[in-house]
């Protein structure tokens, strides 16, 4: 299996404030890498995938960067819809997808 | 617009089974890979199953393979999860979610999910 650590795994910040979530896959992933953002008592929602493209809609203030094992999302100037908890997500198999464990990002 | 609605979860006792079934519609069904995940109460996503959009590759993860089988009717628009010898910690919500393409070679991200469906195993 491929395991996924996300860094931290809570994160207290304010409004108006930059953050940047890592996400690290024990082997080589390339780019099959995607972010999810869920709000309580919702499903997830697709923010980024192939490791830095934006969804369609998803804000300009998030973005996303890495290959090979190492990944970020950074979300500049945080607005308040932005607390939630945030997921990443490795596709390089359909037999083997995995999620990240979760970063719980709250306002301070 | 996109809409997928999961239903058929409820309460079950332990070793039980559940079949769970996921209406897709504003799309078009049979041209795109369909996924399971799952959520236990306050934890975070599981993968636990895929079909590619004919139906002809499906995998389950390790931890339900053998229990959980996935299934879909393109006639009908609809995804299936079959759930048999049910334990309490198969107690989750339970998302169907749309990959971005047919499912062939490398995974899609999932581009549309459900509302979910909350299956409790419990005597």
């Amino acid at each position: 299996d491929i395991q996924l650590t996300q860094s931290p795994s809570f994160l207290s910040a304010s409004v108006g404030d930059r953050v940047t979530i890592t996400c690290r896959a024990s082997q080589d992933i390339s780019v099959y890498l995607a972010w999810y953002q869920q709000k309580p008592q919702t499903a997830p929602k697709l923010l980024v995938f192939a490791a830095s493209t934006l969804q369609s809609g998803v804000p300009s203030r998030f973005s996303a960067y890495g290959s090979g094992t190492e990944f970020t999302l950074t979300i500049n100037s945080l607005q308040p819809e932005d607390f939630a908890t945030y997921y990443c997500q490795q596709l390089k198999s359909h037999s083997l997808i995995t999620f990240g464990q979760g970063t719980r990002l709250d306002i301070k | 617009q996109v809409q997928l609605v999961e239903s058929g979860g409820g309460v079950v006792q332990p070793g039980g089974s559940l079949r769970l079934s996921c209406e897709a519609s504003g799309f078009a069904f049979g041209s795109f890979g369909m996924h399971w995940v799952r959520q236990a109460p306050g934890k975070g996503l599981e993968w636990l199953a895929f079909i590619q959009y004919d139906g002809d590759k499906k995998y389950e993860a390790v931890s339900v393979k053998g229990r959980f089988t996935i299934s879909r009717d393109n006639s009908e628009n609809t995804l299936f999860l079959q759930m048999s010898d049910l334990r309490p910690e198969d107690t989750a919500t339970y998302y169907c979610a749309k990959e971005s393409g047919p499912g062939i070679g490398v995974a899609g991200p999932f581009d549309h999910w459900g509302q979910g469906t909350l299956v409790t195993v419990t005597s």
